[in-house]
Formats: C-alpha cells, sequence, structure tokens
C-alpha cells in the first residue's frame, strides 16, 4: 500500500513569513494527526482528525498555527506567521481505527528551518 | 501528561543485547508501542502492548507491566543497523491520542 505522503520535503523562511504543509493520508485511514518534532525531543501532537472533525487540538498554538482536513481525506497545516521556534520536522501521520489499537504511520515529515 | 521518562542514550557492541526501559505516570491507557527512528527518518512501527507480558518479533521484544508502570525494548543480536533512535509511546484514551517519550539513542559499535 501507498504510505503516507507529505510535501514539501524542506522549507526555509524566514520569521514572521508563513508557510504551508500538506498531507495526503493512507487510503481508508479514518484518523490523521500532525505532529511537531524539534531536534532531540519526541514528537509532541499537535491536531488529530478523525474523518474531518478535530478530535484534539489542545497543543496546537492556535493564534499561529491552523489546520483543515476539509474532505476527510488530504490535510494541510498552516503556519503564519511563523516564529523562530517553529523550526522543527512536522510529521503527519495517519491510522486505521484512531481507537487506540492500531499503530500509526507516519510519512517522511516536512523539515522547516525559521531563519 | 504521561511523564513518559527514558533513558537519552545508551551504547552497545554489535551481536550483544539491549534493553530499553519506558516508565511513566498514568493510572490507565489503552496501549503502549515502540516505535525506531533512523536519523532524518520518519518513526517506523516495532511493537505494541495491550496487556501486561512479552511481545516478540524476531530480534525485538516488549515487555508491558501496568503495575510497576514500565515497559522495556529488548533488542537482540544487535546489528549496525540498529543505530536509531527509539520511542515510547503511550495511547491514554480510546481516541488514539499517541503521546511519545523524548526517545532513547542507540549507538552500535562495531
Amino acid at each position: 500500500e501507498a504510505g503516507v505522503a507529505q510535501s514539501p520535503r524542506y522549507k526555509i523562511i524566514e520569521k514572521r513569513q508563513s508557510v504551508a504543509f500538506w498531507c495526503n493520508p493512507i487510503s481508508g485511514h479514518a484518523t490523521l494527526y500532525w505532529y511537531q518534532q524539534i531536534l532531540g525531543q519526541g514528537p509532541k501532537l499537535l491536531i488529530q482528525f478523525q474523518n474531518n472533525g478535530v478530535v484534539d487540538d489542545s497543543q496546537l498554538p492556535k493564534d499561529r498555527f491552523s489546520a483543515e482536513r476539509l474532505k476527510g481525506v488530504d490535510s494541510t497545516l498552516k503556519i503564519q506567521p511563523a516564529k523562530l521556534e517553529d523550526s522543527a520536522v512536522y510529521l503527519c501521520a495517519s491510522s486505521y481505527e484512531g481507537q487506540g489499537g492500531s499503530p500509526l504511520h507516519f510519512g517522511n515529515g516536512t523539515r522547516l528551518t525559521v531563519t | 501528561g504521561q511523564n513518559i521518562d527514558q533513558p537519552t542514550e545508551m551504547t552497545a557492541t554489535e551481536g550483544a543485547i539491549v534493553q530499553i526501559n519506558c516508565t511513566y505516570q498514568t493510572s490507565g491507557f489503552n496501549g503502549l508501542f515502540w516505535y525506531q527512528q533512523h536519523a532524518g527518518e520518519a518513526p517506523t512501527f516495532l511493537s505494541y502492548n495491550v496487556l501486561d507480558g512479552l511481545e516478540e518479533k524476531g530480534r525485538f521484544s516488549s515487555f508491558l507491566s501496568r503495575s510497576k508502570g514500565y515497559s522495556y525494548l529488548l533488542l537482540k543480536e544487535l546489528q549496525m543497523k540498529d543505530s536509531a533512535s527509539y520511542l515510547c509511546a503511550l495511547v491514554p484514551d480510546s481516541w488514539g491520542k499517541f503521546q511519545f517519550g523524548a526517545g532513547t539513542q542507540v549507538v552500535v559499535t562495531p
């Protein structure tokens, strides 16, 4: 099966600019996650979707980050305006059930550098 | 959060065995997962425990003790390609919200 697709692979922007990341999950996976992984740390959940509804966005900095999954398939994550501390790898993941028994399948991530 | 604790780094020689411990502070959770992450790559699923006990998958095994609040990942017959970060993750509820530890960097030496 095709894996989780993410683009772009790398992005360099200046602070205060905006950026968007795209993710297409594995076909048939209802649950989609966006994680932020800062170098040397584990992935931190930003937002979780079940189909096109938000399950958890408690750790999403909503003053600058937004995400949508309008048709319950692919998703975009946007940062506007970016800050230096947003430099990280943004990982998209999907799972079949989202009920805790299905493993996450990760995309290759987008490495964001904010200068 | 679940205060997931893992050692930062472990070093072992090729062919040896290494045990990576993961401790947590949470009263209930749906499952505990282990992921492998090579530098610059995405995490990949290794193992999953729901019930107490040992789950074996080839050279990798994972153990869970809910009463003692810990899990470990056992890597046997280490190979150079096993050099990676190993992430422990809890799923605290039925909504599949994975919470990850900081990861343990395993360095395999010749």
